[in-house]
């Protein structure tokens, strides 16, 4: 009964390497997002999905794309990975709301390490 | 200036001691505010949302402060079981703009 699931928890590839990572939220929430926290711990939004339309792109390269099939699912599609893009990745989801003031709750995390 | 900022920690304290944390945060028209705690390699979860009017949840106790845009939480009686990175989180009008501050690491020593 995880309320956000991730997958997978781990991941290891080769530079250069396509890889997705999966998101899923039991919660009924309206709202997903994936952060990437980095090797200093620094916690940045990358996308923000409402009811499955993009509402948040911060600035991230366009080899990252976000894919929500419907709103209980946010995913994240990785082309030509680079050494840069190590970090941990988190999903998160939040009921959303006219104000936008619930606040987030988060899956594990993926661990994505490029060799 | 950063959007949202935090006390550098980290903070070492001896069990049963108060503990303060700043946040402050650059853009008067945010909304909501929000603490939460991550433990080392886990996820951010949520320790306490913080109301206009101060907020308390047990030892924890948040205060927001609108005028000097600035957030607090205090914790009283600390126990080990404290130790983590305190995050303050700010949220701007309608679900935009939210944004993590880079966190205050805390250490409860026995």
């Amino acid at each position: 009964d995880t309320a956000v699931s991730q997958t997978p928890k781990y991941l290891v590839t080769q530079m250069g390497n396509d890889k997705s990572i999966k998101c899923e939220q039991n919660l009924g929430h309206d709202t997903m997002y994936w952060y990437k926290q980095d090797s200093k711990k620094f916690l940045k939004i990358m996308f923000s999905y409402n009811n499955k339309e993009l509402i948040i792109n911060e600035t991230v390269p366009n080899r990252f794309s976000p894919k929500s099939p419907d709103k209980a699912h946010l995913n994240l599609h990785i082309n030509s990975l680079e050494l840069g893009d190590s970090a941990v990745y988190f999903c998160a989801s939040s009921s959303g709301g006219s104000l936008g003031d619930q606040p987030q709750h988060f899956g594990d995390g993926t661990r994505l390490s490029i060799l | 200036r950063k959007e949202v900022e935090q006390d550098p920690g980290p903070f070492n304290v001896p069990e049963g001691a108060t503990v303060a944390f700043n946040c402050t945060y650059s853009n008067s028209a945010s909304q909501s505010f929000f603490w939460y705690r991550q433990d080392c390699r886990k996820e951010p979860k949520l320790l306490m949302s913080v109301y206009s009017s101060g907020n308390e949840d047990g030892r924890f106790t948040a205060q927001l402060n609108r005028a000097s845009q600035y957030i607090s939480l205090l914790i009283r009686d600390s126990k080990l079981s404290d130790s983590a990175t305190y995050l303050c989180v700010v949220m701007g009008p309608y679900g935009q703009n939210f944004v993590f501050g880079p966190g205050t690491r805390l250490s409860v020593l026995p």
